[in-house]
């Protein structure tokens, strides 16, 4: 069954530094997401893209943060410079079209030190 | 903006027992809900998806409503098992798959 990968599934970074999370969405689908649930919070909307662009973004999704669809399969996150409160789970997610079942990965655990 | 509350929070019932979690929003303006199922530091499962034209749907022993006019769902778990046990979140999208999730019910199904 197809499904969404994410790697790496835990990344320990130094306050300051770069941090790239990597996913491959599901083949045939065309929206990926970013969400991100940080330890005993809620998930929470961080990044929509649809056609290499982003659709729709959260207040969380600052200038921080960029995504990129380097190649036809993979899908990334990226935050510039972390801090501390970035430590939380990043999920990625794909739907076929829009508004339709959102398929999640299974994370990467992020903690920055 | 949609707020999402689950109730309740954690739930322990005996193995074989009928249960239902609840979901409440605010806004009745969506487009569709999911249910998910997260095991301990792991990914979201999806169970059910629900148009908001719907006002059910059902997949083996889960069977979720939705009530837009009350602000409800509903998820119905029949003859529960202890791999039953997990967090389920309720998700509504607003727009866009912008998903809005409530904090979850922690079930334990206890054999």
């Amino acid at each position: 069954e197809p499904e969404v990968t994410q790697t790496p599934s835990h990344q320990v970074t130094q306050m300051g530094q770069e941090v790239i999370l990597r996913c491959v969405p599901i083949s045939n689908h065309l929206y990926f997401y970013w969400y991100r649930q940080i330890l005993g919070q809620k998930v929470e909307f961080l990044v929509s893209f649809y056609n290499n662009e982003i659709s729709e973004k959260s207040e969380i999704f600052d200038d921080q943060f960029s995504v990129e669809r380097p190649d036809g399969s993979n899908f990334t996150l990226k935050i510039r410079s972390t801090k501390l409160e970035d430590s939380a789970m990043y999920f990625c997610a794909s739907s076929r079209v829009m508004n339709t079942e959102a398929f999640f990965g299974q994370g990467t655990r992020l903690t920055v030190v | 903006k949609q707020e999402v509350t689950q109730i309740p929070a954690a739930l322990s019932v005996p193995e074989g027992e009928n249960l239902v979690l609840n979901c409440s929003f605010t806004d009745s303006a969506i487009y569709n809900l999911q249910w998910f199922r997260q095991d301990p530091g792991k990914g979201l499962t999806s169970l059910l998806l629900i148009q908001s034209s719907q006002r059910e749907q059902t997949s083996g022993r889960l069977n979720a409503s939705l009530d837009k006019s009350s602000g409800r769902s509903t998820l119905y778990i029949a003859a529960s098992q202890p791999g039953d046990s997990a967090t389920y979140l309720c998700a509504f999208n607003n727009a866009g798959n912008m998903l809005t999730f409530g904090g979850g019910t922690r079930l334990m199904v206890k054999p």
